[in-house]
């Protein structure tokens, strides 16, 4: 398998744009996270899904950001109207639980996005 | 609500040495415990993984440990080599809270040659 792949691995945009980030999941896998990692907080868990279904979305930082799974293999995370304080690397990780490797999370390698 | 501390923020050490890193959590009521590693650009690789009934996982060279009841692991690398710089992140699945992770903020690891 290919992985998680992210796309795209970089964006750079200027404030007020809408920005989608886009994950593949490992195929199989029933969870996807959307993680946010800055500097000064670290990593941040921002939405979570369970069979496409959103369970726990309370670290979303505010009604600009939404996230979607239309089906098991892709997923997105929006922003609108995207803000400088938004500029962070953001990861997608999937996991299945049904196996011998219950509870490993497996990452892509991020999109770094910058807003201007 | 869970915090997840790793001291030191960064550390250097000479190829060869033995070294401990270690991870605190203030909640013991930890599902399991995860240590990843983070090359610089990258995503984030999943190394040992603990449940809580366990005290410790081994692979290769890397031994992790767990004491709940002291609200402390620690990842203890052998013979460290070059390639083992990275930065290391653990964090706890809380007992309960489904698939959520809390993350430490990682320990930048250098070894040098």
């Amino acid at each position: 398998d290919a992985g998680v792949i992210q796309s795209p691995r970089h964006e750079v945009t200027e404030m007020g744009q809408e920005v989608t980030l886009r994950c593949k999941p490992i195929s199989g896998h029933d969870y996807l996270f959307w993680y946010r990692q800055t500097m000064m907080r670290g990593l941040e868990l921002l939405i979570y899904f369970n069979n496409n279904v959103p369970i726990d979305d309370s670290g979303m930082p505010e009604d600009r950001f939404s996230a979607k799974m239309p089906n098991a293999s892709f997923s997105t995370l929006k922003i609108q109207p995207s803000e400088p304080r938004d500029s962070a690397v953001y990861f997608c990780a999937s996991t299945f639980t049904g196996g011998p490797s219950t509870d490993t999370q497996y990452f892509g390698p991020g999109t770094r996005l910058t807003v201007l | 609500k869970q915090e997840v501390t790793q001291i030191p923020a960064a550390l250097s050490v000479p190829e060869g040495e033995n070294l401990v890193l270690n991870c605190s959590f203030t909640d013991s009521a930890i599902y399991n415990l995860q240590w990843f590693r983070q090359d610089p650009g990258k995503g984030l690789t999943s190394l040992l993984l603990i449940q809580s009934s366990q005290r410790e996982q081994t692979s290769g060279r890397l031994n992790a440990s767990l004491d709940k009841s002291s609200g402390r692991s620690t990842l203890y690398i052998a013979a460290s080599q070059p390639g083992d710089s990275a930065t290391y992140l653990c964090a706890v699945r809380r007992f309960g809270g489904a698939q959520k992770l809390v993350f430490g903020q990682g320990t930048r690891l250098t070894i040098n040659p």
